[in-house]
């Protein structure tokens, strides 16, 4: 069955960077794009971008440029979110989704929150 | 960027009843490319619909979605008790992909 288990909860101090995981398994991770969407808390959904796991190319939303970069490590199915330079308002829980299609977000990992305090 | 506007906010009804919920975008979302979610506390999203109507894999069909253009709706024809929780609705026809702030809808 297809499952994307997610790094845990990570604390940390603004300025700092962070590099949360993803790992997939039970279908072939190249053969769909992953998403990754930020929720605040008590806040909705907000899309982040996703990468494309056949090339690496990554695309970002406005706001999610700069300091938010995407990547992979094929080998393990891992798809990887890092963030740099940390601000309070970056604390949220962050998911990855397979991408069916299109933006079809049909699986979703368990969600990482990342808490930034000093 | 396409804005989805969710209505009502919170809607108040009781197992057996019928939800019908609204979500509608700025400007046409084409090829009707809008998808529902639920979530419930302290999970990750689920889908339900995509395209509009078609249901995902294992969403029984209580769950139906219809819609085109700008005004779309998700209507749970007998609500059980499981299906308490926030609802948002995604568009994905055109970049970014962007989400309605979500309808939560709760146990009267």
């Amino acid at each position: 069955q297809v499952r994307l288990v997610q790094s845990g909860s990570e604390l940390k101090k603004p300025g700092a960077s962070v590099k949360v995981s993803c790992k997939a398994s039970g279908y072939t991770f190249t053969s769909y794009g992953m998403n990754w969407v930020r929720q605040a808390p008590g806040q909705g959904l907000e899309w982040m971008g996703w990468i494309n796991t056949n090339t690496g190319n990554p695309t970002y939303a406005q706001g999610f440029t700069g300091r938010f970069v995407f990547s992979l490590d094929t080998s393990v199915s891992t798809a990887y979110l890092q963030i740099s330079s940390l601000k309070a308002e970056d604390t949220a829980v962050y998911y990855c989704a397979r991408d069916l299609g299109l933006g079809i977000l049909d699986y979703w990992g368990q969600g990482t929150l990342v808490t930034v305090s000093s | 960027e396409i804005v989805l506007t969710q209505s009502p906010g919170t809607l108040s009804l009781s197992p057996g009843e019928r939800a019908t919920l609204s979500c509608r975008a700025s400007q046409s979302v084409s090829s009707s490319y809008l998808a529902w979610y639920q979530q419930k506390p302290g999970q990750a999203p689920r889908l339900l619909i995509y395209g509009a109507s078609s249901r995902a894999t294992g969403i029984p069909d209580r769950f139906s979605g219809t819609g085109s253009g700008t005004d779309f709706t998700l209507t749970i024809s007998r609500l059980e008790p499981e299906d308490f929780a926030v609802y948002y609705c995604q568009q994905y026809g055109s970049s970014p992909f962007t989400f309605g702030q979500g309808t939560k809808l709760e146990i009267k």
